[in-house]
């Protein structure tokens, strides 16, 4: 166990509808990262943020958003769901700074039918 | 920005064999470089790390190696074991902003 939670873990929605994934960070960690992972493919960076600050973006969907709140849990916003957006999706937290080692949550599977 | 490649994209050992996976990077100011193991269907888990004033780590049966001047860094998996059989992921990471993912080896060890 990482001590990184998401929720839900299983996610099935139909396609043009809006979801919201869950991430609570490590005790003490002020960065999360979330990635998304399609079948059979690498680890896509989306979103960073660091104690509720947005700090780097990636291949980042304008219909994906996301946020950080004080208490440094994160969402990330899915709207106008494709087929094509059904993949699982992780959060990573890290400490500030070096020596920036992640750990991930155990994902979300999202399913768009 | 950064690009990460990682080869190969399978591999297949006899256990008790060693596993050598490679990956260069194209941002010389990339400075941490970290190795991940993913079981199917599990979350990428962080099997060793190193940062670009080591050249070599190592832990128990799995060490990595890394060449700043020619950009690549490898992971070494000895002695492997059915258990070994994973996902493997290489990164790159310049300032822990913003890591960068190599494709993902499929290592599979035949008992």
């Amino acid at each position: 166990d990482s001590g990184v939670t998401q929720t839900p873990k299983h996610l099935i929605t139909a396609t043009g509808q809006r979801v919201t994934l869950r991430c609570s960070p490590r005790s003490g960690d002020l960065s999360v990262y979330w990635y998304q992972q399609s079948l059979d493919q690498g680890l896509q960076f989306l979103i960073q943020y660091y104690n509720g600050e947005e700090r780097a973006k990636g291949n980042i969907l304008e219909r994906f958003s996301a946020q950080q709140f004080p208490d440094l849990h994160s969402e990330l916003n899915l709207s106008s769901l494709e087929l094509g957006d059904s993949a699982l999706y992780f959060c990573a937290s890290s400490t500030s700074g070096a020596p920036y080692e992640q750990y991930f949550g155990p994902g979300t599977r999202l399913t768009v039918t | 920005g950064e690009n990460v490649e990682q080869h190969p994209s399978t591999l297949s050992v006899q256990e008790g064999d060693s596993a050598v996976i490679k990956c260069t990077y194209s941002d010389s100011a990339s400075n941490y470089f970290p190795w991940y193991k993913q079981e199917l269907g599990k979350r990428p888990q962080l099997i060793i790390d190193i940062r670009s004033n080591v050249g070599e780590k190592k832990d128990q049966r799995i060490a990595v190696t890394l060449n700043k001047t020619a950009k690549h860094f490898s992971l070494h998996i000895t002695e492997t074991q059915p258990e070994d059989s994973a996902v493997y992921f290489c990164a790159a990471s310049e300032t822990g902003n913003q890591f960068y993912f190599g494709t993902g080896t499929s290592l599979t060890v035949i008992p």
